[in-house]
């Protein structure tokens, strides 16, 4: 079985620019999570999905990011326009219902 | 969700006993217990998680106190590979749930040879 699979691995951007993830869970979880953890922080929840439907989206820092998940199975994230604050490593998680998550190997974006 | 707290970092001998202690006083009885850990920069991997009971799976065993208000991860016989940051978390499971995994700084595990 094939595990949470993130897309790209690594990003680099100029300040300003438009950048896109991609995560793919795990096929047939219904439940989508994104995190991230910036540099030196820890961790940080960022929305959670069920199907296509956002059931959280209170970790999302500002109105530049934007989560998709059309069709209810892989996930965009959307960053517009990045910022030198959004570097990190961007993790995505899937679980079927409310069992465990199971995480992606994540994107780090870096932007300059 | 309820605070944990951990040791900062902890050191193991390959081979030996990994016991990962994690205080949790203010679990609510609907919270469970999960741990994860993250090997250098990989996306964190579940490892175990329990509600009051103790519970052992092929990679470890959870230990929960009778009040619940603590909690030991314990992996047999540590090896090199084991080496990584452990996550205590506790949560909240059901529909009505944020089901978010809160991450804190966790336990840095050294194994050494």
């Amino acid at each position: 079985e094939a595990g949470v699979t993130q897309f790209p691995s690594h990003s680099v951007i100029e300040k300003g620019q438009t950048v896109t993830l991609r995560c793919d869970p795990i096929s047939g979880h219904d439940n989508l999570y994104w995190y991230r953890r910036v540099m030196g922080k820890e961790i940080k929840f960022l929305l959670h999905f069920v199907k296509e439907s956002k059931q959280d989206e209170s970790g999302m820092p500002n109105n530049r990011f934007l989560a998709e998940r059309t069709g209810g199975t892989y996930s965009t994230l959307k960053v517009q326009p990045a910022e030198l604050e959004d570097s990190g490593v961007y993790f995505c998680a899937s679980s079927r219902g409310f069992a465990e998550a199971f995480f992606g190997q994540g994107t780090r974006l870096t932007v300059v | 969700d309820a605070k944990t707290t951990q040791p900062t970092s902890m050191d193991c001998a390959e081979g030996r006993a990994a016991n990962l202690p994690c205080n949790h006083s203010t679990i609510s009885g609907n919270e469970y217990v999960y741990w994860y850990r993250q090997i250098h920069s990989q996306g964190p991997q579940y490892i175990i998680h329990g509600l009051k009971n103790n519970e052992t799976n092929e990679m470890a065993s959870l230990i929960i106190t009778e009040d619940r208000k603590s909690s030991t991860l314990i992996l047999p016989h540590a090896t090199l590979r084991d080496t990584a940051v452990y996550y205590c978390i506790v949560r909240v499971l059901g529909r009505n749930a944020g089901n978010m995994l809160t991450f804190g700084g966790g336990t840095r595990l050294m194994v050494k040879p």
